[in-house]
């Protein structure tokens, strides 16, 4: 079984930009999670996705955003990006909420 | 303070050496996750706890629920197992991290 896949694994964007990452969870698993992780603040609950449902969201500003499609497929958008966006940005798969979690490679954003 | 809190926050061991990791939470929780992160980044969830104890190969997790504390123990360390060890809690509305505890095991 193909495990957590997310595209693109690297990103150089400038402030002020917007960005959409991918999130691809293993096949059968419905619920989708999002992680922010710089070496400052460590790892952080961004959102997680449940049968196309946002059940929860983190204490992040309104310009994160996300959206879980019916193949529970997952993207989040940041827009107007800023210095302190930089981070890796970690998904992660489970059967449901609550279970155990597979995480993605992260994808890689750095905001210039 | 920090609701999920990780020590000692470095730890270095010799090979063969038995090591325990240890975390204190102070939310209610529903499960309590140990993650191992290589450098490069990539995530692996370990264990996932709400009561007693677990094991799997040379690693061991324990929670105890009344005190709100979890142990994670590695035994005969080896140096494939130098990482950053991340405790992590299923809190009602979110899942919350501690810092990490970075092992260097030397050979």
């Amino acid at each position: 079984k193909a495990g957590v896949t997310q595209t693109p694994r690297y990103l150089i964007k400038t402030r002020g930009q917007q960005v959409t990452l991918s999130c691809s969870p293993i096949s059968g698993h419905r619920s989708v999670s999002w992680y922010q992780q710089t070496p400052g603040q460590g790892l952080q609950f961004l959102f997680e996705y449940f049968s196309e449902t946002q059940r929860n969201k983190g204490n992040f500003p309104g310009r994160f955003s996300g959206r879980q499609f019916s193949n529970s497929r997952s993207e989040m958008n940041v827009s107007t990006l800023e210095l302190g966006d930089s981070a890796l940005y970690l998904c992660a798969s489970s059967l449901e909420p609550h279970l155990e979690q597979f995480f993605g490679p992260g994808t890689r954003l750095t905001v210039l | 303070k920090n609701e999920v809190e990780q020590s000692p926050q470095n730890l270095t061991a010799q090979e063969g050496e038995f090591i325990t990791i240890n975390c204190s939470y102070s939310v209610g929780i529903s499960a309590l996750h140990w993650l191992q992160q290589h450098p490069g980044g990539g995530i692996v969830s370990l264990f996932m706890l709400s009561s007693g104890k677990k094991k799997h190969g040379r690693l061991i997790a324990t929670i105890n629920i009344q005190e709100k504390h979890s142990s994670l123990h590695i035994t005969a360390s080896h140096p494939r197992d130098s990482a950053v060890y991340i405790c992590a809690v299923n809190a009602p509305n979110d899942m919350r991290f501690g810092a990490g505890t970075r092992l260097t095991v030397k050979p």
